[in-house]
């Protein structure tokens, strides 16, 4: 399996631009998590979603932020405006209600909003 | 206060050194305590995983939990170089894999040759 896939890696934009991140969570897992990395707050779970329905989005900074998961395969999340304190990297995980427990990540994306 | 605290270092130790990191919670719900590693511009990976109090052993590595303090610790034995990476804790109150973990702010460790 390819893992979770991520893209782009990196992403630069201006401030005001939308910025969409993209996820492919691993085929069969039901569970996918987007969460935020910084060095002053870590890791912070955005939102996360049980067989493609949101189930958790309390961790949405405010309404520029979005997600969706129109399939089992995919995920966006979506920061509309960007303002340059959204930068920071993004990580999608996924995980499966059966077997070992545990996410597995995505090698996150990159966001610097200048 | 933040429902788990993790030292975020950094901690630098000799080779061969025994390192010890650790976490604290406030939330008496968490049932299932896990490390994570996280090499430089990397996504965490799995390392320990561990249900309720009690220990787990795996090669250099053992997990231990004592829920009565609320308090985790990872041990690494004999270190080496390829260990240095940072070390997050994540726990749940979640009995199934759906549930959401809650992230330590995480320690960097560096293993000095």
């Amino acid at each position: 399996d390819a893992g979770v896939i991520q893209s782009p890696r990196h992403e630069v934009t201006e401030m005001g631009q939308e910025v969409t991140l993209r996820c492919k969570p691993i085929s069969g897992h039901n569970s996918l998590f987007w969460y935020r990395q910084t060095m002053m707050r870590g890791l912070e779970l955005l939102i996360y979603f049980n067989n493609n329905v949101p189930i958790d989005d309390s961790g949405m900074p405010e309404d520029r932020f979005s997600a969706k998961m129109p399939n089992a395969s995919f995920s966006t999340l979506k920061i509309q405006p960007s303002e340059p304190r959204d930068s920071a990297v993004y990580f999608c995980a996924s995980s499966s209600n059966r077997g070992n427990y545990g996410y597995t990540f995505g090698s996150g994306t990159r966001l610097t909003v200048v | 206060q933040k429902e788990v605290e993790q030292d975020p270092g950094p901690l630098s130790v000799p080779e061969g050194a025994i390192v010890s990191l650790n976490c604290t919670y406030s939330n008496s719900a968490f049932q299932y305590f896990m490390w994570y590693r996280q090499y430089s511009r990397k996504g965490p990976e799995l390392l320990m995983y561990t249900y309720s109090s009690g220990n787990k052993e795996d090669g250099r590595f053992t997990a231990q939990v004592d829920k009565s303090s609320k308090y985790i610790s990872l041990f690494i034995r004999d270190s080496q170089p390829s260990d240095s990476a940072t070390y997050l804790c994540a726990m749940s109150a979640e009995h199934n894999q759906g549930g959401k973990l809650i992230f330590g702010q995480g320690t960097e460790l560096s293993v000095k040759p």
